[in-house]
């Protein structure tokens, strides 16, 4: 069954620097997705990205997020300068355009660790 | 924007008891509705959809019902197993106005659920 992977599963790193949280969607699906869930915290949007733009994103997704599908495959979230509160876990999603449109389907997630 | 209110946990229940977990959401227009489960130490998984008013959606013994006039979509299973224990989410899709668009999700805070043997 396809899924969707995310790499690494965790990853370390320190305030300031820049991290790049990978991700491969299901291969025939066109809308993507990244949420985070800080720990204890519910899951949160963060942006929507569709036809190489971004469709949508949340007040979370400043300046410091940028996405990417920088081929036919990988779907990326860059921090550039990571603070505290970035600590989270973050989950990329994907959907199809096709049947089962409406249903978004998750990547295990990369926890992220600012220190 | 939507927004979601579900019932707090965490819920600890003997196995084979019944569960309901509450969920009730605002939205623009007649969003799909999802639960998504999520086991100690994995991401997200779908659990059960219903993509339009009176639809129920039903998976491994859970169901749900999609009311609109209660704006709810409330979570149960007849008789939970140990293997059930997890954290729950209910999640509203996005919709415009013509109720063609599947945008984000807007998700609950999550019920955590514990079934004893």
């Amino acid at each position: 069954e396809p899924e969707v992977t995310q790499t690494p599963s965790h990853q370390v790193t320190q305030m300031g620097q820049e991290v790049i949280l990978r991700c491969v969607p299901i291969s025939n699906h066109l809308y993507f997705y990244w949420y985070r869930q800080i720990l204890g915290q519910k899951v949160e949007f963060l942006v929507s990205f569709y036809n190489n733009e971004i469709s949508e994103k949340s007040e979370i997704f400043d300046d410091q997020f940028s996405v990417e599908r920088p081929d036919g495959s990988n779907f990326t979230l860059k921090i550039r300068s990571t603070k505290l509160e970035d600590s989270a876990m973050y989950f990329c999603a994907s959907r199809s355009r096709g049947f089962d449109r409406e249903t978004q389907y998750f990547g295990p997630g990369t926890r992220l660790l600012v220190l | 924007g939507n927004s979601v209110t579900q019932m707090e946990g965490p819920v600890t229940l003997s196995e084979e008891a019944f569960l309901t977990i509450n969920c009730t959401y605002t939205a623009t227009g007649y969003p799909s509705l999802f639960w998504y489960v999520q086991y100690p130490g994995e991401g997200l998984q779908l659990l059960l959809k219903a993509t339009k008013a009176d639809d129920k959606g039903s998976n491994k013994g859970f169901e749900a019902t999609y009311r609109k006039e209660t704006t709810s979509f409330h979570l149960e299973k007849g008789s939970v197993q140990v293997s059930d224990s997890a954290v729950y989410f209910c999640a509203p899709g996005s919709s415009n106005a013509g109720g063609t668009s599947y945008g984000k999700l807007t998700f609950g805070q999550g019920t955590i659920l514990t079934v004893h043997p």
